[in-house]
């Protein structure tokens, strides 16, 4: 149990594009969805926490305009990465609370970002 | 600010070895610490520690937390070429904060 599904795995787009990645959880509710950024060789940096129904709360650093965040469902959270560039290249990987079964928090299999 | 330190940032031992890997936190609100294994994409939860003392393991992966002295140690017994991976441990209060990672290398 406690599975999040996260597509696309990879997708590459032109600079000046706008990308969605999507994030699902397949056999729970999850109320509280985490945004995680990662660059080669470093830790998941948080970018910010999605909760059902209500706006998206960024750490500090992180441009709401462009990382836009929608957790509209139970079961569902998109990320959009508007108006692309290349510095935007990155592992995006989502995770969503699940401590209640003490799984920790589950998380996405990741998409690789590049953009060209 | 909550902050995550890990160590070593990199370890290279043998087939067999037994390694330790050192995480300390200093988080705001402490509700739990949690170690993964990050290979080639995300991570997979390996434990979730939330009392003091208490070591929890599974197979050759055992992991303890000192509360007091605000850290956890995960160990790795008899090491294998698949244990080679990203070690990572976070802290949790509302959030989850992360260590740098260890990076372990395990050659045959």
């Amino acid at each position: 149990g406690a599975v999040v599904s996260q597509h696309p795995s990879w997708v590459i787009c032109k600079s000046g594009t706008s990308v969605k990645i999507e994030c699902r959880s397949l056999d729970f509710q999850a109320t509280t969805m985490f945004w995680y950024r990662q660059f080669p060789k470093q830790s998941l940096m948080l970018m910010a926490t999605s909760n059902e129904g209500s706006k998206a709360t960024y750490e500090q650093g992180v441009e709401k305009d462009k990382f836009l965040i929608n957790h509209a469902s139970l079961t569902l959270s998109t990320l959009t990465v508007t108006s692309a560039h290349p510095e935007d290249s990155s592992f995006y990987i989502c995770s969503a609370d699940h401590r209640g079964l003490g799984y920790g928090y589950t998380f996405g299999s990741g998409t690789r970002l590049t953009v060209v | 600010e909550d902050k995550v330190v890990q160590s070593p940032l990199s370890l290279v031992v043998h087939e067999g070895d037994t390694v330790t890997l050192n995480c300390s936190y200093e988080v705001t609100n402490f509700r739990s610490l949690l170690w993964y294994k990050q290979e080639k994409k995300a991570p997979t939860f390996l434990f979730m520690l939330t009392s003091s003392g208490i070591e929890k393991k599974s197979g050759r992966l055992s992991s303890i937390l000192d509360k007091k002295e605000l850290f956890s140690i995960l160990n790795i017994t008899a090491t294998q070429t698949g244990d080679s991976a990203i070690y990572l441990c976070a802290a949790h209060d509302e959030k989850l904060t992360f260590g740098t990672g260890t990076r372990l290398t395990i050659i045959p």
